[in-house]
Formats: C-alpha cells, structure tokens, sequence
C-alpha cells in the first residue's frame, strides 16, 4: 500500500525556472493538499482540492498553480522559481474535510532555488 | 488569527518522561492532533484528541487537554530513541477542508 507518493524528493532550480511536484495517492481520498515547511515554522497550507477537477486557495498560493483532473493525482507547479520558494513541500490527502479527518502525508520534496 | 505555538527544542534523558507543550488561541477547535516527523518522512498522525475530552491515553502517549487555558500537551513515557523525531501539534475545524493550523514543531532529541 504506496499511500501518498510525492516526486521528486530533491530538487535545485535557478531562479526564474519552472517545474512540477508529482503527487499521486492510491487510497481513493477526494481531498489533496499541498503545503510548504519552511525552517522553524508550521506547515502553510499553499492548494488544496475536495475532489477532481476543484481546486481551491490556501493560506500561501502565490507563485504557484495546482490542477486535479483525476482523482488520484494533485500536480504542484513552480512557473518562475524564486529564491523564497526554497522550502519542503508536503503534499497530503484525507478521506473527507480535513477538520474531521486525518491526513496522510507524502515524504516531502526539498526543493532549493538559487 | 488563528495560530499554535510551540517550544522548538526539548531534550530528554533515555527512560525518562517527555513532555511537550502546545498552546492554541482558535476556541472553535473541534479537533487536537499530534503529529510525528520522522527524518526524511512525511508527518504521521500519532493521537488526536476530540475538543470536549480532558485526557486520551494510548499506551505510552498521553494527551492533557485544558481548552479554558487552550493548552495542550503530549507526555511519552518511557522516551526511548526511537522517539527522536520532530512532534507537530495541529487544531482543525469540524467540516472545514482546509483549516487546520499547524504548530511550528518540537525537536526531541533523546539523550543515552
């Protein structure tokens, strides 16, 4: 049982690069999420989708743009990569709201731009 | 706002008790969770605790809850190394797909 399986785990951008965070889930949740971890601090929310084909702001979503055209899938795009988008991403999914149920989590992509 | 605050580093000895603390300021919580960081992993939900219950014991975890001082904490007993992790405390809202607040985490650092 995979769970939440985000790709890449590493990645370095120079600024102005563009790129995509794969994150796929196998546990048929309609609700997906990104979040950023920056050091020292709580996750931020960034996108979240209830299910395929909704998406939805979070707390930090500039910069960034997300799409769900399946369930199983919450692609995370970069389109020009700032330094201030160096951080961990966390994509998670939960089987209903995520105030009622828990999060599964992905292992994080640590992505650098320099 | 909204936000969860907690100490960033706690350091116990090998057998001890861990104690780590949380505070909260949202009252409309329904939920309380701890989550687990284990190096180069995702977080992994460890307990939660529903808004209107004091106490959740769950082997060696125990979860306090004074919601009038919004504090929670979480007590390992026994803290073993395995325990050496980032702990994560979280406050949702019922039926919102999208509120819950994390903490900034705690490192546990476990000392032989």
């Amino acid at each position: 049982n995979a769970g939440v399986t985000q790709t890449p785990k590493f990645r370095i951008l120079k600024i102005g690069q563009s790129m995509t965070l794969q994150c796929t889930q196998d546990m048929n949740h309609n609700y997906m999420y990104w979040y950023r971890q920056d050091p020292g601090m709580g996750l931020k929310l960034i996108y979240y989708s209830v299910g395929a084909g909704i998406t939805d702001k979070g707390e930090v979503p500039n910069g960034y743009n997300v799409s769900r055209s399946t369930t199983e899938d919450f692609p995370l795009r970069l389109e020009l990569a700032a330094p201030s988008q160096t951080s961990v991403y966390f994509c998670a999914s939960s089987s209903g709201p995520a105030g009622d149920e828990k999060l599964f989590f992905g292992s994080g992509t640590q992505l650098s731009v320099l | 706002g909204e936000d969860v605050e907690q100490s960033l580093f706690l350091s116990v000895r090998e057998g001890d008790s861990s104690v780590i603390n949380c505070t909260y300021t949202d009252s409309s919580s329904t939920y309380l969770y701890w989550y687990k960081q284990e190096p180069g992993a995702g977080l992994q939900l460890l307990t939660y605790i529903f808004s209107n219950m004091d106490m959740k014991q769950d082997q060696r975890l125990t979860v306090l809850l004074n919601k009038k001082d919004k504090h929670l904490s979480l007590r390992i007993a026994d803290t073993q190394t395995g325990d050496s992790a980032i702990y994560f405390c979280a406050e949702s809202i019922q039926g919102s797909a999208s509120k819950i607040i994390f903490g900034s985490g705690t490192r546990l650092s476990i000392r032989p």
